[in-house]
């Protein structure tokens, strides 16, 4: 199946500084990226939706401004967390999918943040 | 409102038992529906999805179009089935995942 990357797979920063992660379609092209959060134990919760070239869509509560979206390329899309602060430590998720991939959505191993 | 809805957020049977998750979506138009895995410590996969009508692990899920739902079952659980079970539902580009039921399958 496609594979999805994703870095970093941890990062620990300090309270007001701001991450960026990755997430890498490796052997397609991602017309579609997702983001998610999943809390320990909960279940994921969409936080935005990105087409290549375009604006992302975010989910109702999700702050646009804190959380950064970019989906630059076929193969790549960043989500920046600014100015983050504990609160926002938590494991972040992407997923695409393709125009041969039917819907099927592919994801990424996770980046685990943790703010101090 | 919800569109996915996977009302036990915790399921435990015996090994060798049925088991059945259950999913209820909410859309009137033709719905495409996916059951999501999530083995401990590994990112989410694809299980099956209603458009194959396959059965992948034992596990199968028939569409009800008349109940709205799309639950998914195996008739003997084994213990490598215990993980987060995520039923999603497709309407365009958009996706909504469902709030996911742990199964425990108990040796």
């Amino acid at each position: 199946g496609a594979v999805v990357s994703q870095h970093p797979s941890w990062v620990i920063c300090k309270s007001g500084t701001s991450v960026k992660i990755e997430c890498r379609s490796l052997d397609f092209q991602a017309t579609t990226m997702f983001w998610y959060r999943q809390f320990p134990k909960q279940s994921l919760m969409l936080m935005a939706t990105s087409n290549e070239g375009s604006k992302a869509t975010y989910e109702q509560g999700v702050e646009k401004d804190k959380f950064l979206i970019n989906h630059a390329s076929l193969t790549l899309s960043t989500l920046t967390v600014t100015s983050a602060h504990p609160e926002d430590s938590s494991f972040y998720i992407c997923s695409a999918t393709g125009i041969l991939s039917y819907n099927e959505q592919f994801f990424g191993p996770g980046t685990r943040l943790t703010v101090l | 409102a919800q569109r996915v809805t996977q009302p036990e957020k915790l399921l435990s049977v015996f090994k060798g038992a049925p088991v059945e998750l259950k999913c209820n979506y909410s859309y009137s138009g033709s719905p495409e529906l996916f059951w999501y895995v999530q083995y401990s410590r590994q990112r989410l996969q694809l299980l099956l999805r209603h458009i194959s009508r396959e059965s992948i692990k034992g596990f199968t899920a028939d569409l009800n179009k008349g109940e709205t739902s799309f639950h998914l079952k195996k008739p003997f659980a084994q213990e490598e089935d215990s993980a987060m079970y995520y039923c999603a539902l497709s309407i365009g580009n958009q996706f909504y995942f469902g709030t996911g039921t742990s199964l425990t399958v108990i040796p």
